[in-house]
């Protein structure tokens, strides 16, 4: 059974930088597929931050391109994002996905809450 | 960048009615959209891949159709448990874009 468990701290400050982590655990980060982060702001819809393949290969949305970073670490089958400079535009929900290549999200986090607050 | 449009935004229910659920994209798009149900406090759930192909634990009740730039989900005979926000996605080009939602309520 894939599962995967996003770590968040909650609250960021403005201008700081917003680190999360995905747990992966029933399957291998290096066996495959694009490692997602898609989120969204509360009550509003569901927008696709980027992905990562286990060799390190990164695509972004542009829109988020110049502030996002996705990094893997397959020694602890986990992937993270970084997210700079963030405001209080970036408060939302994160989930991470498992995509396998121009396919749907098939696997889903429960959602990580952060906030972006002084 | 793709944009998806659904419609309507909002439709409430009676149980056992059908519900139809458009979603179309501003370019062709093939098959590559994908449907989700996003209940309350869950993350969405993947219900119907490539228009129409169903998903295994998903009831039949759900369907999907459509290609190129028009695609429908359908929920026959609506049941309770089925009141959520349903989300279209498409996946044929990046960056990967979902419509706007639309929250299904039951009378």
């Amino acid at each position: 059974q894939v599962q995967l468990q996003e770590s968040s701290p909650g609250l960021v400050k403005p201008s700081e930088t917003l680190s999360l982590t995905c747990t992966v655990s029933g399957y291998s980060i290096t066996s495959g597929y694009y490692w997602t982060w898609i989120r969204q702001p509360p009550g509003k819809g569901l927008e696709w931050i980027g992905a990562i393949f286990h060799s390190g290969s990164t695509y972004y949305n542009p829109s988020l391109e110049s502030r996002v970073t996705i990094s893997v670490d397959t020694s602890k089958n986990k992937f993270s994002l970084s997210l700079s400079s963030v405001t209080a535009a970036d408060t939302a929900f994160y989930y991470c996905a498992r995509e396998a290549g121009i396919s749907p999200f098939d696997y889903w986090g429960q959602g990580a809450l952060v906030t972006v607050s002084s | 960048e793709i944009v998806l449009t659904q419609s309507p935004d909002f439709q409430s229910v009676t149980p056992k009615e059908k519900v139809t659920i458009t979603c179309r994209a501003s370019q062709s798009i093939g098959n590559s959209l994908h449907w989700y149900q996003q209940k309350p406090d869950q993350s969405p759930k993947l219900l119907i891949k490539y228009a129409s192909q169903s998903i295994s634990g998903v009831p039949s009740r759900f369907s999907g159709s459509g290609s190129g730039t028009d695609f429908t989900l359908s929920i026959n005979r609506l049941e309770a448990e089925d009141a959520a926000t349903y989300y279209c996605h498409q996946s044929s080009s990046l960056p990967f874009t979902f419509g706007p939602g639309t929250k299904v309520e039951i009378k």
